[in-house]
């Protein structure tokens, strides 16, 4: 009963291969996100999604592309991989009301590209 | 540009002693106002969020925050720290009508016996 689940949690390949990261949210949030957690362990936004549509997209690469089939998933394809796209990709999901709660973080998805 | 400080990479603190882990944000308007923590090769946990109200916010595992607004500060605290509390902490800021999180760059708080 994981409220985000990620998968997979490890990914290692090869520079210029495509691969892809799954996320699925239980909770019924409206909004769901990719992070990146760079070597140094700073985070930073890539993508939200509000109800299937894009909202934010911070000025990653077109090799980048979210897909949301619906509310509760949203997944990461990547094209082209590079050395420095190496990073541990966390999903979220957020309700839009002003909750008590914050954000809830998938337990990552850590890509190592060789 | 809108950003969240904490100016500590490492806090040292002996177990059953007091701990405060700082953070600074400049984000125009009142953003919500949150803490995680992350434990090794695990995903980010939720410890407690300011919106509005009383100045000390309490949250997980016996944490609180305090929420200073002329300083725009938002302070981790614990009154009696454990061993099983080091991990790494994350201060981050939400600006009101951005569905997104600005994190800081996170402190290792490191609880010895």
């Amino acid at each position: 009963d994981t409220a985000v689940s990620q998968t997979p949690k490890y990914l290692v390949t090869q520079m210029g291969n495509d691969k892809s990261i799954k996320c699925e949210q239980n909770l019924g949030h409206d909004t769901m996100y990719w992070y990146k957690q760079d070597s140094k362990k700073f985070l930073k936004i890539m993508f939200s999604y509000n109800n299937k549509e894009l909202i934010i997209n911070e000025t990653v690469p077109n090799r980048f592309s979210p897909k949301s089939p619906d509310k509760a998933h949203l997944n990461l394809h990547i094209n082209s991989l590079e050395l420095g796209d190496s990073a541990v990709y966390f999903c979220a999901s957020s309700q839009d009301d002003s909750s008590d709660y914050g954000y809830t973080f998938g337990s990552g998805t850590r890509l190592t590209v060789v | 540009a809108q950003s969240v400080a904490q100016p500590e990479d490492q806090v040292n603190v002996a177990e059953g002693n007091p701990l405060t882990v700082k953070c600074t944000y400049s984000v125009s308007g009142n953003p919500y106002l949150f803490w995680y923590v992350q434990y090794p090769n695990r995903g980010l946990q939720f410890l407690l969020k300011y919106i509005t109200g009383d100045n000390l916010v309490k949250g997980s595992y016996g944490f609180e925050a305090e929420f200073n607004k002329s300083q725009t500060s938002f302070h981790l605290k614990k009154p009696s720290a454990l061993v099983s509390d080091s991990a790494l902490y994350f201060c981050a800021v939400e600006p009101r009508g951005y569905n997104k999180l600005i994190f800081g760059a996170g402190t290792r708080l490191a609880v010895h016996p």
